[in-house]
């Protein structure tokens, strides 16, 4: 079935430097793909998206490709701020619904 | 901007209780979804609703749980005899339609206890 996969957290940063996470996916035909955000104590919010191949999401600074060739749509930021601190989940959609990765936790000290 | 509203944000039931979670979608989206996010782990699709009935429910969408439109607002999950193992986030939300490109607006989550 339709799934996704995230690089396992948590991830430590310091403040300015060069984030990614990564994420693969498998789906039987060609899915939309994003990225959500979930900061403690609240709820989802959409960061970026991305609906075909090569496309580039883009939102805050932070970047992903849509790259069909290799299953993949990685997250990345420059500079990362103390702010970034939160789960990040990748996420597809084919048919209707939205489906998780398992959440890679960032922790950004100053 | 518009929003999805859930209420309560949190809520302690005793186990065997029933409880009702509630959303209200954004006013011109079609289909609504719950989402489960047991502590620390992934978000889970519960169930998809379109035009008034189900149009898709994931294995954990079980006898005990139920979705209801009852007016033109709210969008309803019912959890008939609580578990404790019942207790997680739970997300409601809505999007246009349901292509793909559609986004999606979730609500803040309802906290759900069962001690």
């Amino acid at each position: 079935g339709d799934s996704v996969t995230q690089m396992e957290g948590p991830v430590t940063l310091s403040e300015e430097a060069f984030l990614t996470i990564n994420c693969t996916y498998t789906a039987t035909g060609y899915p939309s793909l994003f990225w959500y955000v979930q900061y403690p104590g609240e709820g989802l919010q959409l960061l970026l998206k991305a609906t075909k191949a090569d496309d580039k999401g883009s939102n805050k600074g932070f970047e992903a490709t849509y790259r069909k060739e290799t299953t993949s749509f990685h997250l990345e930021k420059g500079s990362v701020q103390v702010s970034d601190s939160a789960v990040y989940f990748c996420a597809l959609t084919l048919r209707g619904k939205l489906i998780f990765g398992q959440g890679t936790e960032l922790s950004v000290k100053p | 901007e518009p929003e999805v509203t859930q209420t309560p944000s949190h809520q302690v039931t005793q186990m065997g209780q029933e409880v009702i979670l509630r959303c209200v979608p954004i006013s011109n989206h079609l289909y609504f979804y719950w989402y489960r996010q047991i502590l620390g782990q992934k978000v889970e699709f519960l169930v998809s609703f379109y035009n008034n009935e189900i149009s898709e429910k994931s294995e954990i969408f079980d006898d005990q749980f139920s979705v209801e439109r009852p007016d033109g607002s709210n969008f309803t999950l019912k959890i008939r005899s609580t578990k404790l193992e019942d207790s997680a986030m739970y997300f409601c939300a809505s999007s246009e339609a349901a292509g793909v490109g559609y986004g999606y607006t979730f609500g803040s989550g309802t906290r759900l206890t069962v001690v």
